[in-house]
């Protein structure tokens, strides 16, 4: 069964950079897209971008360009959601959630989210 | 960005009653392919949000066929047919036409 396990809770200084890993499992990893999506404490989602897993290229929200990097790793089906000069604005829980095949376009958001990750940024 | 407007925020619905949720678009989310990209999202407490609805009307794998959406260009509507306990939490539109993808504010549904 497809299976999408994020890593462990993060404290982070403002200023400071953040790596939230996403490990799938139970499917072809590089046949399906990745999507990051994030969700500030009592507040809704908010897509912040996608990334093709076979070819590596990524696509960001403009609000977070130049500070997001989505990268993957093929040899461990894992894709990774780094976040540089955090703000308190960023204290959120990161979701990676799992797009439609790659032959599909525009390419969905999925049925199949991972647990979260929160990020918590505080001096 | 397309703004995503759900209707209301807040939805007090009494068990085995229906239920209706309103979500319009600021730009036609009709794709050039002539596909509608809008779906409907269910998050529970303290749960990662499941996808209940794709493309405007079609019912994930094991949802159940209470929960319906309709709908087209800026106009989307969820309705579920009779509330049940297991509904409750917040309930996201979502546009996957124009980037970036854009969430509505959600709409939490409680039990009176």
């Amino acid at each position: 069964q497809v299976q999408l396990v994020q890593s462990g809770a993060e404290v982070k200084k403002p200023g400071a950079s953040v790596k939230v890993s996403c490990k799938a499992s139970g499917y072809t990893f590089a046949s399906y897209f990745m999507h990051w999506v994030r969700q500030a404490p009592g507040q809704g989602l908010e897509w912040m971008g996608i990334i093709n897993p076979s070819g590596g290229s990524a696509t960001y929200a403009q609000k977070f360009q130049g500070r997001v990097t989505m990268t993957r790793d093929t040899s461990t089906s894992t894709v990774h959601m780094d976040l540089s000069s955090l703000r308190s604005e960023d204290t959120a829980v990161y979701y990676c959630a799992r797009g439609d095949i790659l032959t599909t376009y525009p390419p969905g958001v999925t049925n199949y989210w991972g647990q979260g990750t929160l990020v918590t940024v505080s001096s | 960005d397309v703004v995503m407007t759900q209707s209301p925020l807040s939805l007090p619905v009494t068990l085995g009653q229906p239920a209706s949720i309103s979500c319009r678009s600021s730009q036609s989310l009709v794709y050039s392919d002539g596909n509608t990209h809008l779906n409907w999202f269910q998050q529970r407490p303290g749960q990662s949000p499941r996808r209940l609805i794709y493309k405007v009307s079609n019912r994930d794998s094991g949802v159940p066929d209470r929960f319906s959406g309709s709908g087209s260009g800026t106009d989307f509507t969820l309705k579920i047919s009779r509330v049940e306990a297991d509904d409750v939490g917040v309930y996201y539109c979502m546009q996957g036409t124009h980037r970036p993808y854009t969430f509505g504010q959600g709409t939490k549904l409680e039990i009176k």
